[in-house]
């Protein structure tokens, strides 16, 4: 399976500041996606992000919260747009690779004080 | 939108014990998907399920993608301390683009040594 790694690994950010995490993948991909796990939560979709279109955001997420860009193949950030306490979670990245299957990077874990 | 219910929600057990959860759904998915999640990481794929009825084994682990296409099991033979973590199970439904899946809540499981 694809090696999926993210940075930063944690973070802890002020309210009102924006934090960009970026996710690298060792292979080319097509699909990826973006995900948050509230604390003590399973993980919520955020949006799908394919290279050379914009974003699908699922329902209770928008663009101007969470922009995400995708220039290439192997390369994705989301950012997270004028934070505040509710906001702090562990974001993951995922790959959809041959057979459906989805693989997750490490997690970027963040707090918002 | 789809619901995962997901049981049990945590489980004690002792080491070399045998364990059980599953997962029901109001509504049928194309795959079924379980993935563990040690503390401070992302989710790692056990097994992937693609067939009504399958039955499919990792090891220690055995896993079936229910008749109905309603529901999926999970089961763990002859448990050890490493298996400590929370297990959630995912069920992803084909359909043009959307590949997107749905996570139960998960279950958190404890070995005592």
């Amino acid at each position: 399976s694809a090696v999926i790694s993210q940075k930063p690994s944690r973070d802890i950010c002020q309210r009102g500041t924006s934090l960009t995490i970026q996710c690298q993948v060792d292979s080319q991909v097509t699909m990826m996606f973006w995900y948050r796990q509230q604390p003590g939560q399973s993980l919520t979709l955020i949006a799908t992000a394919n290279q050379g279109s914009e974003a699908t955001y699922e329902s209770g997420f928008v663009i101007d919260k969470f922009p995400i860009s995708r220039p290439n193949l192997t390369f994705s950030t989301l950012t997270v747009s004028n934070m505040s306490p509710e906001d702090s979670s562990i974001y993951l990245c995922s790959v959809e690779e041959a057979g459906d299957e989805q693989f997750f990077g490490p997690g970027t874990r963040l707090t918002v004080l | 939108g789809q619901q995962l219910n997901q049981s049990p929600q945590s489980m004690f057990i002792q080491e070399g014990e045998d364990v059980s959860m599953n997962c029901t759904s109001s509504s049928i998915f194309n795959t079924w998907l379980w993935y563990k999640q040690d503390p401070g990481e992302g989710p790692v794929l056990l097994i992937a399920l693609y067939k009504a009825g399958e039955l499919t084994s990792n090891g220690r682990l055995t896993a079936q993608f229910g008749i109905t296409r309603k529901d999926s099991f999970l089961n763990i033979s002859a448990s050890i301390p490493s298996d400590v973590g929370i297990y959630f199970c995912a069920g992803q439904l084909w359909g043009g683009s959307n590949y997107k899946l749905t996570f139960g809540k998960g279950t958190l499981l404890t070995v005592n040594p």
